[in-house]
């Protein structure tokens, strides 16, 4: 079965970028998407198609996407920004997942 | 405006069954495929299955093969889940999701979730 890795945890300082990765065989590929999660909240979709930004989504956030891996960033961030992020990768009628990372923004 | 609102959850038996419905608005429920998200307690999201917007064909993640059935009426603009054999392990919040008119399965709108408890 396919296999999305990403960092348990990422720290950024308010204001500085933050890059979350998503690695996988090939992933370049494939599309990446990424999601939003906040505590107690559902997913927002936050970043389609490795690189493009869903209505309401701010242009802080980016994507990019190349060999084995994907690329969240997050330009400025914001403390609003704080949550968990998510990967996700679609192949042969299987949707992957990645396990997640925690941004803090400290 | 797009809405999802997710019923049905509770607290069954190892073994047992329980259907979950997912009510769609602000949008033809039939123009879409839908899918099944679950996220077990403070752990990542998990994919469960997906069925096309005619229901005609569904796919399914390798956990629950076998034991959960996705189906839909979109004459009531409905999504449901029916899991059977329920394990400890399928104890999760489920979300239901939709996916955009494309080819690739993704995920633009999540409902609230509705919380299930496998445990005797």
């Amino acid at each position: 079965s396919y296999e999305l890795t990403q960092p348990p945890s990422v720290s950024v300082s308010p204001g500085q970028t933050a890059s979350i990765t998503c690695s996988g065989e090939k992933l370049g590929d494939k599309y990446g998407y990424w999601y939003q999660q906040k505590p107690g909240q559902s997913p927002v979709l936050v970043i389609y198609e490795d690189n493009k930004r869903p209505s309401g989504i701010p242009e802080r956030f980016s994507g990019s996407n190349s060999g084995n891996t994907a690329t969240l960033t997050i330009s400025g961030t914001q403390a609003m920004d704080e949550a968990e992020y998510y990967c996700q990768a679609w192949d042969s009628s299987t949707v992957t997942f990645g396990g997640g990372t925690k941004l803090s923004v400290l | 405006e797009v809405q999802l609102l997710e019923s049905g959850g509770g607290l069954v038996q190892p073994g047992g069954s329980l259907r979950l419905s997912c009510a769609a608005s602000g949008f033809i429920l039939g123009s879409y495929a839908m899918s099944w998200v679950r996220q077990a307690p403070g752990k990542g999201l998990e994919w469960v299955s997906v069925i096309s917007g005619s229901g005609g064909s569904a796919y399914y993640g390798e956990s629950v093969k076998g034991r959960f059935t996705i189906s839909r009426d979109n004459s009531k603009n409905t999504l449901y889940l029916q899991m059977n054999s329920l394990r400890v392990e399928d104890t999760a919040v489920y979300y239901c999701a939709k996916i955009p008119p494309v080819t690739a399965w993704y995920f633009d709108y999540w409902g609230q979730g509705t919380l299930v408890t496998v445990s005797s």
